[in-house]
């Protein structure tokens, strides 16, 4: 089993729509969660951190369940600029001491028009 | 502009030639990382580096060296390629050594090894 798990996808969804995305993550020492964004054979781009509030970035909501171990990204009034693979990042503390980020595989999201 | 500069972008080899594919960044960040990417696997470290001279190895460091000479640059070296290390690799980098920050990726360097 994957420490960060994600549905690879492909979402197929139409303009407008609304379109959520979930991640588990598997070590509880996990500290720091990221959503990253990649697009077609690009570098993945930090797209937002998640925090145990939840946090809102104009039409993106991410939100953190520590007891359940997942996050959650809710895009809505999705764009066509909005397809790319969505990347699952948790950082926690390495066996050498040092913190290591863990990126789940990706969520594929198409936006069709 | 704030960036992370990995050089050659695509390189075609056979087994055996060693290469070195540059990486570079100009924000003076202490932390450096080397990645490759593959197909149902995801992002998975290779190398790290905390500051000059000082590396370690990440999850599959297998095959790779590195060196951090300078700050501003990390370079990966195959010394002897294999096919298995067909791979997108990408260099990345953070300011300081906490444990939140956004990494900054470099555009990827696309390896085949025939």
């Amino acid at each position: 089993r994957k420490e960060v798990e994600q549905d690879p996808g492909p979402f197929n969804v139409p303009e407008g729509a609304t379109v959520a995305f979930n991640c588990t993550y598997s070590n509880s020492a996990s500290q720091s969660f990221f959503w990253y964004r990649q697009d077609c054979r690009k570098e993945p781009k930090l797209l937002m951190s998640v925090y145990s509030s939840g946090n809102e970035d104009g039409r993106f909501t991410a939100q953190l369940n520590r007891a359940s171990q997942y996050i959650s990204l809710l895009i809505r009034d999705s764009k066509l600029s909005d397809s790319a693979t969505y990347l699952c990042v948790v950082n926690r503390r390495g066996s050498s001491g040092t913190y290591k980020y863990i990126f789940g595989t990706g969520t594929r999201l198409k936006v069709l028009a | 502009e704030a960036q992370v500069t990995q050089n050659p972008r695509y390189l075609i080899t056979v087994t055996g030639k060693k290469l070195t594919v540059t990486c570079s960044q100009n924000m003076n960040h202490e932390y450096m990382s080397w990645y490759r990417q593959d197909p149902g696997l995801g992002l998975r470290q290779i190398y790290y580096s905390m500051n000059v001279e000082v590396t370690d190895k990440g999850d599959v460091p297998e095959g790779y060296k590195v060196s951090r000479k300078e700050k501003r640059n990390f370079p990966l070296i195959l010394e002897s390629p294999s096919p298995n290390q067909t791979s997108l690799y990408f260099c990345a980098s953070r300011r300081g050594l906490q444990n939140t920050g956004e990494l900054f990726f470099g555009e990827g360097s696309r390896l085949t090894v025939l």
